[in-house]
């Protein structure tokens, strides 16, 4: 089952390039999530939509520019990034709940980000 | 200051050989203690949620325990398809952290 599409599965793009990652989900969820995981470290999340409402924003650089316009679909909009912001950028959804954080997530494959 | 410690980094079984993963956690009031698998170029996939401690929940070969500072996934007779990346995500302090992960490998 992959309730969670995520796409490109593969990107590369240079550090002026403009471009967007897109993540949707078949599983009747509200909360959507984005995190980023770099080898050997914990995933890092990054921002949390529950109805369509940004609920969290983990302090993460302006380049990156979420967008959540429905509750199936989520982007992650970038530019101008560096070459420490190559990694794997993970989707989730779970179902919305007064505490969404208290839910277990429901995870895509994942975007290979490359910087050059 | 890391939450979320799992250890070992790295384990290598042998098809049979039983053996336990270690998640410690340092926030209080814990919310709840989740338990995911990672295969390689996929995303993490859901295996337990335990609530408060004492709590035990089981799926075929894993077994995932809690206490009041750490959790515990055992892995009863392993086959090569429990080799994988587990990770254990800890809710409180109203945060949600994740460990880095116990990658292992179980060999025929």
């Amino acid at each position: 089952e992959t309730g969670v599409t995520q796409t490109p599965r593969h990107l590369v793009m240079g550090m002026t390039n403009k471009k967007s990652l897109k993540c949707e989900q078949h599983l009747g969820h509200n909360a959507m999530y984005w995190y980023k995981q770099s080898a050997k470290k914990p995933l890092e999340l990054m921002f949390v939509y529950s109805l369509e409402e940004r609920v969290e924003n983990n302090s993460v650089p302006s380049r990156f520019s979420p967008e959540c316009p429905n509750s199936s679909h989520l982007f992650l909009h970038l530019h101008t990034l560096q070459p420490e912001d190559s990694a794997l950028y993970l989707c989730a959804s779970s179902q919305e709940s007064f505490d969404p954080f208290n839910q277990p997530q429901h995870f895509g494959d994942g975007t290979r980000l490359s910087i050059l | 200051e890391d939450q979320v410690t799992q250890s070992p980094e790295a384990l290598r079984l042998q098809e049979g050989e039983s053996s336990s993963l270690n998640c410690s956690y340092t926030v209080s009031g814990l919310r709840g203690l989740f338990w995911y698998r990672q295969d390689p170029g996929k995303g993490p996939e859901f295996l337990f949620t335990l609530y408060s401690a004492g709590e035990e929940k089981e799926k075929e070969r894993l077994k995932a325990t809690l206490t009041k500072k750490e959790s515990f996934l055992h892995i009863t007779a392993p086959k090569p398809e429990d080799s994988a990346t587990y990770l254990c995500a800890v809710y409180g302090d109203y945060k949600l952290s994740f460990g880095a992960g116990t990658t292992v490998t179980v060999r025929a």
